[in-house]
């Protein structure tokens, strides 16, 4: 347990379905961030929150769109996905300006989109 | 150029074996070097954490960061089949920012 709880584990879905991922940090952390994991690439950052507010967005496309209610929670809303989407994504958070700035993992997600 | 280059391997070693990891990186404003373990289907999981220069060690490994040659290294001892895995190395300036190696896949041999 690193912390950091991210559901579901596993999720498969159609194209023309919407699902959510969630994410949540039991750190006190003031920045949390998404990234994609795809076999033989390193991770991908796609997000970034500082204190609720979105500071970076890494040329995402808008089937994926983030939304953060608070510092502790996290969700990537996802809808109309392709099938080169199919990836693992893994939500982390720090505490940025602190003097110990290491980013914590949740387990990912293991997305299948068919 | 990306800001940190690590060679993917795989990387296959008997039991017993010391493991060298290693990753470049090309940008000296980076102060804070973390090395993450990714078991299969897993998260990556934080192994070590340095600030700026030298080594730190915590049981059988042993993390060092050369800032004159931006050289980031992971050391394993007595390496164990437990240790099978995918490491990542990391570098961050605020903590805002993190910059992650390709990953190096370790399986050691019984």
């Amino acid at each position: 347990e690193t912390g950091v709880t991210q559901t579901p584990r596993h999720l498969v879905m159609g194209m023309t379905n919407k699902k959510s991922l969630k994410c949540e940090q039991h750190l006190g952390h003031n920045a949390m961030y998404w990234y994609k994991q795809s076999a033989k690439k390193p991770l991908e950052l796609m997000f970034v929150y500082n204190f609720k507010e979105q500071t970076e967005n890494n040329s995402v496309p808008s089937r994926f769109s983030p939304e953060c209610p608070n510092s502790s929670h996290l969700f990537l809303h996802l809808h109309t996905l392709q099938p080169e989407d199919s990836a693992l994504y893994l939500c982390a958070s720090s505490q940025a300006g602190a003097p110990n700035t290491e980013a914590f993992f949740g387990q990912g997600t293991r997305l299948t989109v068919v | 150029q990306k800001e940190v280059e690590q060679d993917p391997g795989p990387l296959s070693v008997p039991e017993g074996a010391i493991v060298s990891l290693n990753c470049t990186y090309s940008n000296s404003a980076f102060q804070y070097f973390m090395w993450y373990r990714q078991y299969s289907r897993k998260g990556p999981e934080l192994l070590m954490y340095t600030y700026s220069s030298g080594n730190k060690e915590d049981g059988r490994f042993t993390a060092q960061v050369d800032k004159s040659s931006k050289y980031i290294s992971l050391f394993i001892r007595d390496s164990q089949p437990s240790d099978s895995a995918t490491y990542l190395c990391a570098i961050s300036n605020t903590g805002n920012q993190f910059y992650f190696g390709t990953g190096t896949s370790l399986t050691v041999i019984p």
